[in-house]
């Protein structure tokens, strides 16, 4: 079964710093690998999606790595912000055994807090 | 623009009570899935349609109902709410199952259960 953990749960860094959120997962055998952004008492917002045979994503002051055969991501975000303070997941899609269909499992998150 | 639309944003219920939490879309999308989200905990899909087709998650209790009357339109049933079920509940689409397909979140419900 799939696990995917999210380390450190909880982050507080100054305005500008820049910072690196992990994430592993257990199975390798993934599709592709999200990262969403959830604001307190929201939806999710998907913010950058790797596919399985790619290294990176970038988009803005974001940039997500894989490396799938290790199990591990990682988002590194660009002189923070304030408006950057969220609750980041990431989630993995892979295929359920023998189902033929896919299923997106995802971490608990990283609350991240910026402060000015 | 085209999105997907949970109401209510917050619903309180007692417990027992029965509570349907709404998802809407206008992406004309042919899945839509219902996650169960606990605080600081990760989003658990709860089941999905395919189209009219119902795909229930093996560990959803049965106390948790869907419907889909539509391809716009999916509920979300509790049928006796206990303060366990208090949660956020996430609505979510994608065109098909490929997995190539993104899911679309919508804003989420938040219940709580008195």
């Amino acid at each position: 079964k799939q696990e995917v953990t999210q380390i450190p749960a909880a982050l507080s860094v100054p305005e500008g710093e820049n910072l690196v959120l992990n994430c592993s997962f257990t199975d390798s055998a993934i599709y592709n690998l999200q990262w969403f952004r959830q604001d307190p008492g929201k939806g999710l917002t998907s913010l950058l999606l790797i596919q399985s045979s790619q290294r990176e994503q970038t988009s803005g002051r974001l940039n997500a790595s894989l490396d799938k055969s290790s199990g591990r991501s990682t988002l590194y975000i660009a002189a923070s912000q304030p408006g950057d303070s969220a609750t980041y997941l990431c989630a993995v899609k892979a295929e359920r055994s023998g189902a033929g269909s896919y299923q997106l499992t995802f971490g608990k998150g990283t609350k991240l807090s910026v402060i000015p | 623009d085209a999105m997907v639309i949970q109401n209510p944003r917050y619903q309180v219920t007692q417990f027992g009570k029965p509570v349907t939490l709404s998802c809407s879309q206008t992406l004309n999308h042919n899945v839509m899935y219902w996650y169960q989200q606990k605080s600081s905990q990760a989003p658990k899909l709860l089941f999905h349609y395919y189209d009219k087709d119902f795909n229930n998650e093996a560990d959803t209790p049965d106390n948790f109902q869907s419907r889909r009357p539509n391809t716009s339109f999916c509920f979300l049933d509790i049928r006796s709410p206990g303060l366990g079920d208090a949660a956020m509940y996430l609505c979510a689409t994608s065109r098909d199952r490929s997995p190539q397909e993104t899911q679309y979140f919508g804003p989420g419900t938040r219940l709580l259960v008195l």
